[in-house]
């Protein structure tokens, strides 16, 4: 079974841009989480998507946002972006919502704000 | 809402010896603490979990113990190999739909050969 991809692994971008990021999780699997990882901050948990619905939303500015689609895949976007917003951006699915089930990660998608 | 700090940041030992790497956290509601293992360029992987309901878990050379009265949990790795060489994660949440993990901010784990 394939696991959990992102797209693209890595991204340039300038302030003020911005940029859409990509996620498909295992297959057969309905929630999908987006994490912030930066040296300074760890993991940080941006939102969570269970059959199309934001379920839960972590202490973010409302530039991050995100959506599901009916086939599980999820997108998130980041607009006007700063140079903190440098980060890797990490996806997680599961069979069911929260973390009643095993959080798949995928390989993260590296964003660099120049 | 939930706090976790995770002890040390970095953790250097020879191929063969044991390695402890320990979290607390601050909400006592929290009921479901995994681990997770980072390569590089890889996502996090989920090594061992533990529910409140028990106090130790292993598997294999990896064990996980709860004191859930001191709000602590702690990573055990025995006859630790080259390839264990990661950054370890500890978190902890409420095991219910609708909440999210807090993670520790990560320890650096170096093991030489």
């Amino acid at each position: 079974k394939a696991g959990v991809t992102q797209t693209p692994r890595y991204l340039i971008k300038t302030r003020g841009q911005q940029v859409t990021l990509s996620c498909s999780p295992i297959s057969g699997h309905r929630s999908v989480s987006w994490y912030q990882q930066t040296p300074g901050q760890g993991l940080q948990f941006l939102f969570e998507y269970f059959s199309e619905t934001q379920r839960n939303k972590g202490n973010f500015p409302g530039r991050f946002s995100g959506r599901q689609f009916s086939n599980s895949r999820s997108e998130m976007n980041v607009s006007t972006l700063e140079l903190g917003d440098s980060a890797l951006y990490l996806c997680a699915s599961s069979l069911e919502q929260g973390v009643r089930d095993e959080q798949f990660f995928g390989p993260g998608t590296r964003l660099t704000v120049l | 809402g939930e706090n976790v700090e995770q002890h040390p940041s970095t953790l250097s030992v020879q191929e063969g010896d044991s390695a402890v790497i320990k979290c607390t956290y601050s909400d006592s509601a929290s009921n479901y603490f995994p681990w997770y293992k980072q390569e590089l360029g890889k996502g996090p992987q989920l090594i061992i979990d533990i529910r409140s309901n028990v106090g130790e878990k292993k598997d294999q050379r990896i064990a996980v113990t709860l004191n859930k009265t001191a709000k602590h949990f702690s990573l055990h790795i025995t006859e630790t190999q080259p390839e264990d060489s990661a950054v370890y994660f500890c978190a902890a949440t409420l095991n219910s739909g609708y909440s999210t993990l807090t993670f520790g901010k990560g320890t650096m784990l170096l093991v030489s050969p």
